[in-house]
């Protein structure tokens, strides 16, 4: 899947710091989602946005978790002072067409 | 809203064997349904899709899936398992020609291949 590219693919972080996550969409897509995968869960919407709009946050938690997709380059989501529970395989998509969702490889999210 | 229910969170099949990974949908409107393989520490790579077309789907890998409105189903199969099948897969659905609505996923289910 390299048309979407994230970064980094592994994040550590201790309890009450800050981690950027960054998503490129592949060349001309303009639509990006989040998702977050939890062990032994499926894929949980986030986010949804265009360049410099948020379409659908309704997946998004009401604290510490923003994201943006700025005119210019990578949509990044943001989590403030980061728990224990926010460990996860975050996603970035972009949208193919028809519905498809074409993902990258991930950004691996751990906290100590 | 729309849900999708994957039942059996682990399936192990021989190889060469039939693989059956079954998914149930529901949804207000017409839905577009799909089914991911994700290999480990790896993103998620469609396998095939059914978008209102033909509701016998054929997909990469020799994977298939069939649209059962009456029964609300979109199963996937195939014929003869590889070893290189064992991975996890996803069953999704999203409301269709409604627009770009955000793909609602099942909680998947593991497939193991055993020699």
């Amino acid at each position: 899947n390299a048309g979407v590219m994230q970064n980094p693919r592994h994040l550590v972080r201790r309890r009450g710091q800050e981690a950027r996550l960054r998503c490129s969409p592949m060349k001309g897509h303009s639509h990006v989602y989040w998702y977050r995968q939890l062990p032994e869960e499926g894929l949980k919407f986030m986010v949804y946005l265009q360049k410099e709009n948020i379409i659908d946050e309704s997946g998004m938690p009401k604290e510490r978790f923003s994201a943006e997709f700025p005119k210019e380059g990578p949509s990044i989501l943001r989590i403030q002072q980061v728990v224990r529970g926010d460990s996860a395989a975050y996603f970035c998509a972009s949208l193919q067409g028809a519905g498809e969702l074409f993902f990258g490889e991930g950004s691996r999210l751990t906290v100590l | 809203a729309q849900s999708v229910t994957q039942l059996g969170s682990h399936v192990s099949v021989s190889e060469g064997a039939l693989v059956l990974l079954r998914c149930n949908y529901s949804s207000s409107v017409p839905p577009y349904l799909f089914w991911y393989v994700q290999y480990p520490n790896q993103g998620l790579q469609l396998l095939l899709k059914y978008t209102s077309a033909a509701t016998l789907v054929k997909g990469i890998n020799g994977f298939e899936a069939e649209f059962k409105k009456s029964e609300t189903s979109f199963h996937l199969t195939k014929p003869s398992a590889h070893m290189s099948d064992a991975a996890e897969y996803f069953c999704a659905v999203s409301e269709g020609n409604s627009g770009n609505t955000p793909l609602v996923f099942g909680k998947g289910t593991r497939l193991s291949v055993i020699a």
